[in-house]
């Protein structure tokens, strides 16, 4: 079957750094992407990864290894609007996205 | 400002009721989606269409039903068949290109009374 696990849950302090990590095992792959989802709100697109390595963007990056069914997140310079869930999702063979079920980042003061 | 509108926010569905959630978007996408989610889970697919007038299931398509009348608009319909429906339901757009990114609506929450 296909699986995409992530931490249920984290906690940072603002200003720190924070890392949250995917696994994936999916038939085939098509690249990885993170969402970010504040609680009852719409998913929004942060990243996008499909060749090995890491893609920075502002505070935030995400790595990739594909031959370790692996992907991160990582957040500097934390703020309290970044606590939000964070959603790793892969799209397989069949450019079908599996989702995994979010890590909700708590950021305290 | 072009984007994807859901509506209602909230909705109560009685025993036995079928409901429809809407979703509008002016983003001139193909692709439309519906995703179900529930705490603890991932984003399950109910329903998509990639085109006006035809549609596919997704994972979870059993107890709910859709429409692809124009390409702005993709209305899901939980009927009573769905036993379990209390859940956040969300709609989503994109341009029919492999690895686009997708555009979420809000979101409509679905609770049973």
């Amino acid at each position: 079957g296909q699986n995409i696990d992530q931490p249920t849950e984290m906690t940072a302090t603002e200003g720190a750094i924070v890392q949250i990590n995917c696994t994936y095992q999916t038939s085939g792959f098509n690249g990885l992407f993170w969402y970010q989802q504040h609680a009852g709100e719409a998913p929004t697109f942060l990243s996008y990864n499909v060749l090995d390595g890491l893609e920075e963007k502002g505070r935030f990056s995400s790595f990739l290894s594909r031959s370790k069914g692996y992907s991160y997140l990582l957040l500097k310079e934390l703020q309290m609007k970044d606590s939000a869930s964070y959603l790793c999702a892969v799209m397989d063979s069949n450019y079908q996205l599996i989702w995994g079920a979010g890590t909700k980042l708590i950021i305290k003061p | 400002d072009g984007g994807i509108t859901q509506s209602p926010k909230y909705l109560f569905r009685k025993e036995g009721q079928n409901v429809t959630l809407s979703c509008e978007q002016n983003l001139n996408h193909d692709a439309m989606y519906w995703y179900r989610q529930d705490p603890g889970q991932g984003l399950r697919l109910i329903y998509y269409s990639q085109i006006v007038n035809d549609f596919q299931k997704g994972d979870i398509a059993e107890g709910y039903s859709v429409s692809r009348e124009k390409k702005e608009s993709f209305p899901l319909t939980v009927t009573s068949a769905q036993k379990n429906p209390t859940a956040f339901y969300l709609c989503a757009s994109s341009p029919l290109k492999e690895n686009e990114k997708l555009f979420f609506g809000s979101g409509t929450q679905l609770s049973v009374l």
